[in-house]
């Protein structure tokens, strides 16, 4: 299975793009790569994925590069309430399902 | 809907206590699993079932058993706590057996301490 590196933290400024970045040079052609966050000590949410083209939905943006091997999540517009750990991570195509989840990075939103 | 519940919220064992972590999901999903979170560690997969009658190992399953009687509800048993099971479990359910194209729900925890 594919594994993702992040950087353990960034911070942002309030009202600023997020971009956190994620590689997963390992990856197969059929393994999505999902974002998922957890804020506080609540159970991780579920942000977005995608397999090979960008993606966007009502909370952030997915960029994925045409190789592949590495991906972007943008909060368009960071606020408070985004500062979250961040996971990355790479989902088994069919026939697998075991998930593996790393560190993740740490977000901090700045006022 | 509920989404993914579980109970207790809080609990403290004592070495060698037995107790269930219990989980249900009704959102008619057909994979569930356990993960456990310690400091600085990230998310480590216990057991998981790709449905009723089915499961399977994850990363840690040592310490550990699961059954899966009904889809719904995915408990996890500790014969026989350790200090070393001290930690924060999440129970999470997707829709789709191979769910690489449906994300995980996750419920909000339950903080387990081993005295």
């Amino acid at each position: 299975d594919a594994k993702t590196t992040q950087p353990p933290s960034m911070d942002c400024a309030e009202g600023r793009a997020a971009n956190l970045p994620c590689n997963h040079s390992t990856i197969s052609g059929n393994e999505y790569v999902y974002w998922y966050r957890q804020i506080h000590s609540q159970g991780p949410q579920y942000i977005i994925h995608g397999l090979k083209n960008n993606e966007t939905n009502e909370m952030a943006s997915l960029i994925i590069t045409e190789d592949r091997k590495s991906s972007t999540l943008i909060l368009p517009h960071a606020t408070l309430r985004d500062t979250a750990v961040y996971y990355c991570i790479v989902v088994p195509g069919a026939g697998s399902y075991q998930l593996t989840f790393g560190k993740g990075t740490k977000l901090s939103v700045i006022p | 809907n509920a989404g993914v519940t579980q109970t207790p919220k809080f609990q403290v064992l004592k070495t060698g206590q037995s107790m269930t972590l219990q989980c249900a999901q009704d959102m008619n999903h057909e994979y569930m699993s356990w993960y456990r979170q310690d400091p600085g560690m990230g998310l480590r997969l216990i057991h998981y079932s790709v449905g009723a009658g089915i499961t399977d190992q994850g990363e840690v399953p040592n310490g550990y058993n699961v059954s899966r009687s009904t889809t719904e509800d995915f408990p996890l048993r500790l014969l026989s706590a350790a200090p070393s099971q001290t930690s924060v479990y999440f129970c999470a359910s997707s829709r789709a057996r191979g769910s690489y194209n449906s994300p995980l729900h996750f419920g909000n925890g339950t903080r387990l301490t081993v005295t």
